[in-house]
C-alpha cells in the first residue's frame, strides 16, 4: 500500500522556467513532508521540507506549498536550471512515530537548456 | 569528505550465498536506517536503529540482519540471498530519532543471479 505517490513519472521544462512537481499521501497522520533530490548513482539529497502547520515553505528557488485538506504538496522551482535535472522524491512522516520516511516513486525532472 | 558511505557500490553473487552491505556515517548522529529501492524505484524503509533500540519493518524477512558494531556503523547481512532480493539498499542517518532530514548513502546495487 503506497502512502505516498507521485503520479507523473516525468516532467520536461523549459531552462529560465517554472518546474511543478506533484505530490498526493494518503495518510492523514502524516505531519511532516520533504523533497528529496537524486542524481544517478547517487543517494537521495534533502531539499526542502515543510511540517503540516504551514501551507508554504521558501528555501531560495525551491518552494513547497502544503494543501492538508487535499493531502497534496508541489515543490515549485523558479527558475529552473539544468543543473536541476534530477530524480525528485517526495517523502513523509508522522513526528508522534519512528521516524520512517514514506517515499514516493519519484519524478524525473529534465531541464531543457 | 563523504558523510554517509556505504561499500560495496555494486555487489554480484549468486542465489543462496550470504552477503553484507557495510554503512558508515561520520556526522555524530544517533539514528541509521536501510532502505530498499526496489525495481520499480519505490524506496522503502527496511530498519531503523537508535542507541541499540531497533526498529523494524515488519514486512522485511528475516534473512536481513542489520548489525550496529559502533553508532556510526549499521552493516545490514543478508542470509540466503533469493532473485527477489536484487535492489538497491541505500542507509542514511539522522540527528536523533526525531530527526526528519535524513542523509543518504550512495546505495549499494545488489544483483543476485
Amino acid at each position: 500500500d503506497q502512502q505516498v505517490k507521485q503520479n507523473s513519472p516525468s516532467l520536461s521544462v523549459q531552462e529560465g522556467r517554472i518546474s511543478i512537481l506533484n505530490c498526493d499521501y494518503t495518510n492523514s497522520m502524516f505531519d511532516y513532508f520533504l523533497w528529496y533530490k537524486k542524481y544517478p548513482a547517487e543517494g537521495p539529497t534533502f531539499l526542502i521540507s515543510i511540517s503540516s502547520i504551514k501551507d508554504k515553505n521558501e528555501d531560495g528557488r525551491f518552494t513547497v506549498f502544503l494543501n492538508k485538506s487535499a493531502k497534496h504538496l508541489s515543490l515549485h522551482i523558479v527558475p529552473s536550471q539544468p543543473g536541476d535535472s534530477a530524480v525528485y522524491f517526495c517523502a513523509a512522516n508522522s513526528l508522534t512515530g519512528a521516524n520512517n520516511l514514506f517515499f514516493g516513486t519519484g519524478t524525473r525532472l529534465t531541464v531543457i537548456p | 569528505d563523504t558523510a554517509v558511505s556505504q561499500t560495496p557500490k555494486y555487489l554480484v553473487t549468486q542465489m543462496g550465498n550470504d552477503k553484507s552491505i557495510k554503512c558508515e556515517q561520520n556526522l555524530g548522529h544517533d539514528t541509521m536506517y536501510w532502505y530498499k529501492q526496489d525495481s520499480k524505484k519505490f524506496l522503502k524503509i527496511m530498519f531503523s536503529y537508535n542507541n541499540k533500540e531497533l526498529i523494524i519493518n515488519e514486512t522485511v524477512p528475516n534473512r536481513f540482519s542489520p548489525k550496529s558494531p559502533d553508532k556510526a556503523h549499521l552493516n545490514l547481512h543478508i542470509n540466503s540471498l533469493e532473485l527477489g532480493d536484487s535492489a538497491v539498499y541505500f542507509c542514511a542517518s539522522s540527528q536523533g530519532a526525531d530527526s526528519d532530514t535524513q542523509y543518504f548513502g550512495p546505495g549499494t546495487r545488489l544483483t543476485v543471479l
